[in-house]
């Protein structure tokens, strides 16, 4: 099974700020990876797939990059509404796996 | 409008049974594959088992095949999930999904991309004596 390893599981940031995170797989995903953001008390939406590829009404703030077993989510200006629960998955083969999660919560 | 409603959660005891229902609405239920992703309380998402548009292929994650059957009834829209033996450590919201997917040409090579992006709100299981 593909393992994917989230870093930070927690963040603390101001609105306005940069924001990085991290997904790591153990073995090689190409670009088979999405994000998605969970609100507080809501399920799951998709930010990002393929890598990079946003999907449509995510605000152009929200990046994605990478391939092979490293890969990033960037929020280049950090909004209230940004608060939330992010996670990578993998599509590249079954078991489907998620990330454990990274957490962004207001400094 | 475009929109996936699960129903059937509930509270039961550890070695029953429960079915959830996943109702699809606002978008042709037939052309998609469709899975079952699980939340247990204050952790985070572990998908359940997938089931493609023609039924012709079905997968599960190891903590619940040979306890949980996936199916689906495309004439009624609709998507179950069959959970027996149940254990303690199914408790969780269950969450409806849809996939999609989609080509990207990168380096002059085309490659099929899958992705989940209709979530329903979820139904609780909670399996406790």
């Amino acid at each position: 099974d593909i393992q994917l390893t989230q870093s930070p599981s927690f963040l603390s940031a101001s609105v306005g700020d940069r924001v990085t995170i991290t997904c790591r797989a153990s073995q090689g995903i190409s670009t088979y990876l999405a994000w998605y953001q969970q609100r507080p008390g809501k399920a799951p939406q998709l930010l990002i797939f393929a890598a990079s590829t946003l999907q449509g009404g995510v605000p152009s703030r929200f990046s994605g990059s990478g391939s092979g077993t490293e890969f990033t989510l960037t929020i280049s200006s950090l909004q209230p509404e940004d608060f939330a629960v992010y996670y990578c998955q993998q599509v590249d083969s079954y078991p489907l796996t998620f990330g454990g999660g990274t957490k962004v919560e207001i400094k | 409008e475009v929109q996936l409603v699960e129903s059937g959660g509930g509270l039961v005891r550890p070695g029953e049974s429960l079915r959830l229902s996943c109702a699809a609405s606002g978008f042709t239920f037939s052309s998609y594959a469709m899975n079952w992703v699980r939340q247990s309380p204050g952790k985070g998402l572990e998908w359940v088992a997938s089931i493609t548009a023609t039924s012709s292929h079905i997968y599960y994650a190891d903590s619940v095949r040979g306890r949980f059957t996936i199916s689906r009834a495309n004439a009624e829209s609709s998507l179950d999930l069959q959970m027996s033996s149940l254990r303690v450590e199914d408790t969780a919201v269950y969450y409806c999904v849809r996939r999609d997917s989609k080509v990207i040409m990168s380096s002059d090579k085309a490659s099929h991309h899958w992705y989940f992006d209709l979530w329903g709100r979820g139904t609780l299981v909670t399996v406790s004596s």
